[in-house]
């Protein structure tokens, strides 16, 4: 089992929509747990980060933690064709360094 | 503020030679990492320095790389000899401390003909 899973897409969504984008951890001791944008030819960068069960909410993007489950989600409201990109789950097991996902594809149709 | 900073951004050159990657973490950040990346694989952590002292390396695919830091403003990725399938995209990132988020440097583009 992967220590953070992500379905690699792509997710393809009209302009306008709700984008969903899930990840799964393995590590239950883990405590940050992080979301990075990757443009195609670009560096990852930072657009959420979330420490404790519930929602966290920032413009057009909520991120949604369950410790319990091992989960944690981003949705992209009102998604736009510039939001087009690959999602990084990151997950910080605590004990060793961040955990990468493999990234989900997302497409956002004009 | 300056951001990760790497160099070069692109480097091609032939099997065999000596490869030198650099990085300047952004000032005041105590954590420094090196990733890489490949359509195949992802990123993948390759060692990660706390304070200037290496903790994890065991992301290092063999001996033929080596990483240092000697300051908390630089540290370099060395691979010698470099072979084909050492291509890829390799990152520094940089952050407060290895539980806060990382900034990214903008990557490497490495091409081992």
């Amino acid at each position: 089992q992967k220590e953070v899973e992500q379905n690699s897409g792509p997710l393809s969504v009209p302009e306008g929509a709700i984008a969903s984008l899930n990840c799964t951890y393995s590590d239950r001791g883990s405590q940050s747990f992080f979301w990075y944008r990757q443009y195609s030819g670009k560096s990852p960068e930072l657009i959420m980060s979330i420490y404790s069960n519930g929602d966290k909410e920032d413009g057009r993007f909520t991120a949604q933690l369950n410790k319990a489950s091992q989960y944690v989600s981003l949705l992209i409201r009102d998604s736009q064709p510039s939001d087009s990109a690959t999602y990084l789950c990151a997950v910080n097991p605590g004990r060793r360094a961040l955990t990468f996902g493999s990234g989900t594809r997302l497409q956002v149709q004009p | 503020d300056a951001g990760v900073i790497q160099s070069p951004r692109h480097e091609v050159t032939e099997m065999g030679q000596e490869v030198t990657l650099r990085c300047k973490p952004i000032s005041g950040h105590n954590s420094l990492f090196w990733y890489r990346q490949t359509m195949m694989r992802g990123l993948e952590l390759l060692i990660y320095f706390n304070n200037n002292v290496p903790i994890d390396d065991s992301g290092m695919p063999e001996d033929r790389f080596s990483a240092k830091m000697p300051n908390a403003s630089f540290s370099t990725l060395k691979i010698q000899p470099s072979e084909p399938r050492d291509s890829a995209v390799y990152f520094c990132a940089s952050s407060l401390d290895r539980n806060q988020p990382q900034h990214f440097g903008d990557g490497t583009r490495l091409s081992i003909l």
